[in-house]
C-alpha cells in the first residue's frame, strides 16, 4: 500500500545532542511537510519542500533544518535539542495542487533528557 | 492571519448518539478544509477533504460541511461507536502550502 513512513517511531536524545528524524513516502508526491505537535496542541508547520524547493516558516527556529535528497525521502535535523523540543514530529505529503489532500505518517515521538 | 478554532475541546457521549463537531476559521480565503482523526500517540488519519468550491462531503457515517462565507465547517458523526473515540482535528489549507490546524476536539464515546 502507498504510504508515508517515519523512523524511528520513538527517539530519545540528550540535551544538546544532534538528532535526525526520517520520513519516506511511496506516494510519489511532490510536496513533503514537517510538523511539530506538542501535547494537546495543534500541529505546527515547520517547513515544506515542493520538489527540491525548500520553504521555511518564518517562526521555525534555526535549530531545525531539513534535507530532501530525493523525491521519496525527507529528513528533519535538530542541531541542538532543548527540553522544549520534546514533541511529536509529523511528516506529511501532498500532490502539490493547491487543493490537494495531505497524508500523514505515524509520527516520531522525541524525548529530550 | 488565519486562525482555526474547534469547539468543544472535549465531548463525551453515549454510544449510538449523533453528534456534531465544530470548526471555525477567520480567513475565508482557504483552498480547502480537511478533517483528521488522531488516536493517542499516533499520526493523523485523513477523514474528509472539502474543496473550496464544495459545500459538503460524505464518507460512511461521516458528513462534513463547509460554509466559507461564515467561516465554519462541521463534522457530523452518525450513530457513534466506542471505536470513534479519538481527537478530531480540522485544518484549513491556504496559499503557499500553508496549513493551519485547530487544536482538536477530544471525543469519548461510552459503551
Amino acid at each position: 500500500d502507498a504510504m508515508v513512513i517515519q523512523n524511528p517511531r520513538y527517539q530519545v536524545t540528550q540535551f544538546g545532542k544532534p538528532v535526525t528524524l526520517s520520513c519516506s513516502q511511496t506516494l510519489n508526491h511532490n510536496v513533503m511537510y514537517w510538523y511539530q505537535q506538542k501535547s494537546s496542541q495543534a500541529p505546527k508547520l515547520l517547513f515544506h519542500y515542493y520538489d527540491k524547493d525548500f520553504n521555511n516558516e518564518a517562526d521555525t527556529p534555526d535549530n531545525f533544518q531539513s534535507r530532501r535528497p530525493n523525491t521519496s525521502f525527507c529528513f528533519l535535523d535538530i542541531r541542538s535539542p532543548g527540553l522544549g523540543d520534546a514533541a511529536m514530529y509529523l511528516c506529511a505529503t501532498s500532490m502539490g495542487g493547491r487543493e490537494s489532500e495531505q497524508f500523514f505518517g505515524p509520527g516520531t515521538r522525541l524525548t529530550v533528557l | 492571519k488565519q486562525e482555526v478554532t474547534q469547539i468543544p475541546a472535549a465531548l463525551s457521549v453515549p454510544e449510538g448518539e449523533n453528534l456534531v463537531l465544530n470548526c471555525s476559521f477567520t480567513d475565508s480565503a482557504i483552498y480547502n478544509l480537511q478533517w483528521f482523526r488522531q488516536d493517542p500517540g499516533k499520526g493523523l488519519t485523513s477523514l474528509l477533504l472539502i474543496q473550496s468550491s464544495q459545500r459538503e462531503q460524505t464518507s460512511g457515517r461521516l458528513n462534513a460541511s463547509l460554509d466559507k462565507s461564515s467561516g465554519r465547517s462541521t463534522l457530523y458523526i452518525a450513530a457513534s461507536q466506542p471505536g470513534d473515540s479519538a481527537t478530531y482535528l480540522c485544518a484549513g489549507h491556504t496559499g503557499g502550502f500553508k496549513t493551519i490546524f485547530g487544536a482538536g476536539t477530544r471525543l469519548f464515546v461510552k459503551a
